[in-house]
């Protein structure tokens, strides 16, 4: 597996508090990539970066940040955490642009 | 836009025959595009892409594709299923020239019947 770390694997949290999931990778790639993934939606773009410090939104970006401060690590903001916001949360990197993604073991986060 | 069109979203076969996984997509430039094969409760794993060399793509565990321009089509493939074939596949397009994003399929789950 390429070297891509989610922690926590498993949370739950209450409605309305923030939330922090963390990405970690040893590759130095470049891009990095939020994706939830519900049933019948495969997975679904929150954020990315293509850069420390540069970041952008996907097509599920609402109610979430997202910041990367080094190469290595990327960070998931749920700020008030929702009902719909229980999902399966995947962190991804990639060494360029048109090329595959590597993917982490994903989290499993629920929220009450 | 980029899009992909899982064409199913559950295909069952037999051990030992054919399977046969359709994609369809949509890209305004020449994209890339992948297969991902996801067990339960793991995570992504690549199992072929297309970069615009040759049409048929061979992939792991004996998994191939066929990119058809004219048909706007990447069909997944493989001659004879096994048991351990049974999970979710995605097909994949990137999402445009220089961010990277990866557009997903809705994916297909593969029943594999004894």
């Amino acid at each position: 597996d390429a070297g891509i770390t989610q922690s926590p694997r498993h949370k739950v949290t209450e409605t309305g508090t923030p939330v922090t999931l963390r990405c970690h990778q040893t590759e130095n790639h470049r891009y990095m990539y939020w994706y939830r993934q519900d049933p019948g939606h495969g997975l679904r773009l929150i954020h990315y970066s293509y850069g420390v410090k540069d970041t952008d939104k996907g097509e599920v970006s609402d109610g979430y940040s997202v910041s990367r401060s080094k190469t290595e690590d990327f960070l998931l903001t749920l700020e008030s955490a929702t009902s719909s916001q229980t999902s399966v949360y995947f962190c991804a990197i990639s060494d360029r642009s048109n090329t595959e993604a590597f993917f982490g073991q994903g989290t499993r986060l629920t929220v009450v | 836009a980029q899009s992909v069109t899982q064409l199913d979203s559950h295909v069952s076969v037999s051990e030992g025959t054919p399977v046969l996984l359709r994609c369809n997509y949509s890209s305004s430039y020449s994209p890339s595009l992948f297969w991902y094969v996801q067990h339960p409760n793991k995570g992504l794993q690549l199992l072929l892409k297309y970069t615009s060399a040759a049409t048929l793509v061979k992939g792991i565990n004996g998994f191939e594709a066929e990119f058809k321009k004219s048909e706007t089509s990447f069909h997944l493939t493989k001659p004879s299923a096994h048991m351990s074939d049974a999970a979710e596949y995605f097909c994949v397009v990137s999402g445009s020239s220089n961010t990277g994003k990866l557009i997903f399929g809705q994916g297909t789950t593969l029943q594999v019947k004894p």
